[in-house]
């Protein structure tokens, strides 16, 4: 399975657009980039995903580098609600899984 | 609308007893996941199916089993409960194949073995 990478932390200050990082260097052709957030007590719960071209959701966007070796979630004012940890996942064609790194946890300041 | 329901929420249980950890979705979803939530571990999969009467072991599946008899339900037994299982249990399902689908997560059922 593919895998990628994340900081482990990030602060951002309320109403303010947050960048989150993921490399995933060894990304295959056909594998979508899905990210998901935990907020506290809760279990996982989807944000976006994409494969190629940049994606824009309700929740938030996703920017894809050209290569597709990192990508970005951009949310565009972060709340306080939006603490929480967000995962950066690969899923390809040829597996269903989901493996889940550590995350980076996201401190919103008010 | 459709869910995806974990039961019990919270449970105590003592090391060598039998436990058996429900999941039942209501999308009529396919692929179906275990995981346990460690502090500093993140997720770990435990086990996964596919489809009806289909098991797949994860990376953590030592003390686990799962059987998949009906599309809605994906129960997870610790044959015989250990303090190391202690950790938050999370279900997951998801349709279609391929990389383009989300997954939906249970609320986690938080086990303690003493």
């Amino acid at each position: 399975d593919a895998k990628t990478t994340q900081p482990n932390s990030m602060e951002s200050n309320e109403e303010e657009p947050v960048h989150l990082p993921c490399n995933h260097s060894t990304i295959s052709g056909t594998d979508y980039i899905h990210w998901y957030r935990q907020l506290p007590s809760q279990g996982p719960e989807y944000v976006i995903h994409g494969l190629t071209s940049n994606v824009n959701n309700r929740m938030a966007s996703l920017a894809i580098a050209e290569d597709r070796k990192s990508s970005t979630l951009i949310l565009h004012r972060a709340t306080l609600r939006d603490a929480a940890v967000y995962y950066c996942i690969l899923r390809g064609s040829g597996t269903y899984k989901y493996i889940f790194g550590t995350g980076t946890r996201l401190k919103v300041l008010a | 609308d459709a869910e995806i329901t974990q039961s019990p929420r919270h449970k105590i249980t003592e090391t060598g007893r039998q436990v058996t950890l429900a999941c039942h979705q209501t999308w009529n979803h396919n692929n179906m996941f275990w995981y346990r939530q460690d502090l500093g571990h993140g997720l770990r999969l435990i086990h996964y199916s596919y489809g009806v009467q289909d098991t797949n072991k994860g990376e953590v599946s030592d003390g686990y089993s799962v059987s998949r008899s009906n599309t809605e339900d994906l129960p997870l037994t610790l044959e015989s409960a250990a303090s190391s299982q202690t950790s938050v249990y999370f279900c997951a399902s998801s349709g279609g194949t391929g990389g383009n689908t989300e997954a939906f997560f249970g609320q986690g059922t938080r086990l303690t073995v003493v």
